[in-house]
């Protein structure tokens, strides 16, 4: 089965300060990974994913992640936050076969201007 | 390119009434789902079309919930009859043949049922 956990429901950080989003994951096999952004009233939308090829991402808008199998994380970071980055982060776990998509409970992030 | 629409963006119903939800996905993609998102949750899975078949719907309530994608475009998904516990944002999603890592997210349809 497969699953992801995101450490924190939210998170806070000043403009201009590094950004951390943890998410574990839980598969018995190489998982394919995701990170979504759902902006308030606007639909979800893919910042990167990992599919077995370089464990570090890059996405959209400056962010990144690092798939660490030792770790079973795929954290989402970003070295300096701007105000329109405020948003809830999901971290997604494809199921084997790619039908299902399973998404963590979410970690809605503040920036503090 | 257009992205996924969805309609209507909100609707507020009683117990026990039925409510209907359409979604038109971007042109060219095959694949089409549906995902109820409740509030301080993420996303689950209802059911995923591969143009107008059915290939998962495992999560589906069946004995309230239906949805159909008759001419391998646009789909309705159906409650009937509606509880308090379907109060959630449903969320269509398309994807392109051959891509279906990249879903592409209509803006959501948020029930209320009172």
């Amino acid at each position: 089965a497969q699953s992801v956990t995101q450490l924190d429901s939210h998170v806070s950080v000043s403009e201009g300060t590094p950004v951390l989003l943890r998410c574990n994951y839980s598969s018995s096999y190489s998982p394919s990974l995701f990170w979504y952004v759902q902006h308030p009233n606007k639909g979800l939308q893919l910042l990167l994913k990992y599919t077995s090829a370089a464990t570090l991402v890059k996405g959209i808008n400056g962010f990144e992640a690092e798939f660490k199998k030792s770790e079973t994380s795929f954290h989402l970071t970003k070295p300096s936050a701007h105000m329109s980055d405020a948003a809830e982060y999901f971290c997604v776990v494809r199921s084997w076969g790619g039908n299902q998509f399973y998404f963590g409970t979410g970690t809605s992030l503040t920036v503090i201007p | 390119e257009a992205g996924v629409a969805q309609s209507p963006r909100y609707k507020i119903i009683e117990k026990r009434q039925s409510v209907a939800f359409w979604c038109n996905p971007i042109s060219g993609h095959a694949t089409l789902y549906w995902y109820q998102q409740i509030l301080g949750q993420g996303p689950k899975l209802l059911i995923q079309f591969q143009n107008n078949g059915v290939v998962d719907d495992s999560q589906l309530p069946k004995d309230r919930f239906s949805a159909e994608r008759l001419k391998g475009v646009d789909s309705t998904l159906k409650i009937q009859p509606a509880k308090l516990e379907d109060s959630a944002v449903y969320l269509c999603a398309s994807s392109r043949p051959g891509a279906q890592d990249t879903q592409y997210f209509g803006p959501g349809t948020r029930l209320t049922v009172l």
